[in-house]
């Protein structure tokens, strides 16, 4: 069964801190892995990794795959609280139009 | 990327009823996933959306409970009968696009009371 386990469950960080979160995968015909920020109702699209060892980059957000561990982490530095949410990973299979497989998501909450 | 409108945004409704929610894409998509989420929990997908077949149902869904219509390759409704403060939820409209990415819709919050 395909799984996808994110890690911490949740967070709490104060402004300024840098913090990484986890995804590990188990899943059949890997073609991607999605990273995604839910704050209210609709999750946005943050980054779409493919390859192993190349780092994603949007501002403050980062983020990398390896394939060979089945991992994923999204770094976020210098946090504000307009970072507070739920991040979501999620992998896409290659096969054909099949929903993504979700973690449970990180909840993080960042204070000032 | 494709842009779903989702509707209604919010409702609250009695137990009992039925609420029909509507996703409307701005261009055709083969597939469209319909997800609940509760309260604390992620996204669970309900039901897979053809247009021209019968929707795909994940185990613990069945059609007399999310009844789905696709009646072409840019709409399509799920509708909560029989509604039950267990349905209270998030409930979001999913297409591909592109080379594997996914948009959604804007979410209903449902509350059953």
């Amino acid at each position: 069964e395909d799984k996808v386990v994110q890690s911490p469950l949740s967070l709490v960080v104060h402004e300024g801190d840098t913090v990484t979160l986890n995804c590990s995968y188990e899943v059949t015909n890997f073609r991607s892995l999605l990273w995604y920020k839910q704050e209210k109702k609709a999750p946005t699209f943050l980054f779409m990794l493919t390859s192993s060892g190349i780092e994603k980059k949007s501002g403050r957000l980062s983020s990398i795959l390896d394939k060979k561990e089945l991992f994923s982490i999204l770094n976020i530095t210098a946090t504000q609280t307009g970072d507070s949410a739920v991040y979501l990973c999620a992998i896409f299979r290659n096969s054909g139009n099949t929903p993504l497989v979700f973690g449970k998501g990180t909840r993080l909450s960042v204070i000032a | 990327s494709a842009v779903i409108s989702q509707k209604p945004s919010r409702d609250i409704c009695q137990r009992g009823t039925s609420l029909t929610i509507q996703c409307q894409v701005d261009s055709q998509v083969t597939m469209m996933f319909w997800y609940r989420q509760q309260p604390g929990q992620s996204l669970t997908l309900i039901a897979t959306a053809n247009q021209g077949s019968e929707a795909t149902y994940e185990s613990g869904f069945v059609i007399d409970k999310f009844p789905i219509s696709r009646p072409n390759l840019t709409f399509s409704t799920l509708t909560v009968s029989n509604m039950s403060p267990e349905d209270s939820s998030i409930y979001l409209c999913s297409a591909p696009w592109g080379a594997g990415g996914y948009t959604f819709g804007s979410g209903t919050r449902l509350t059953v009371v």
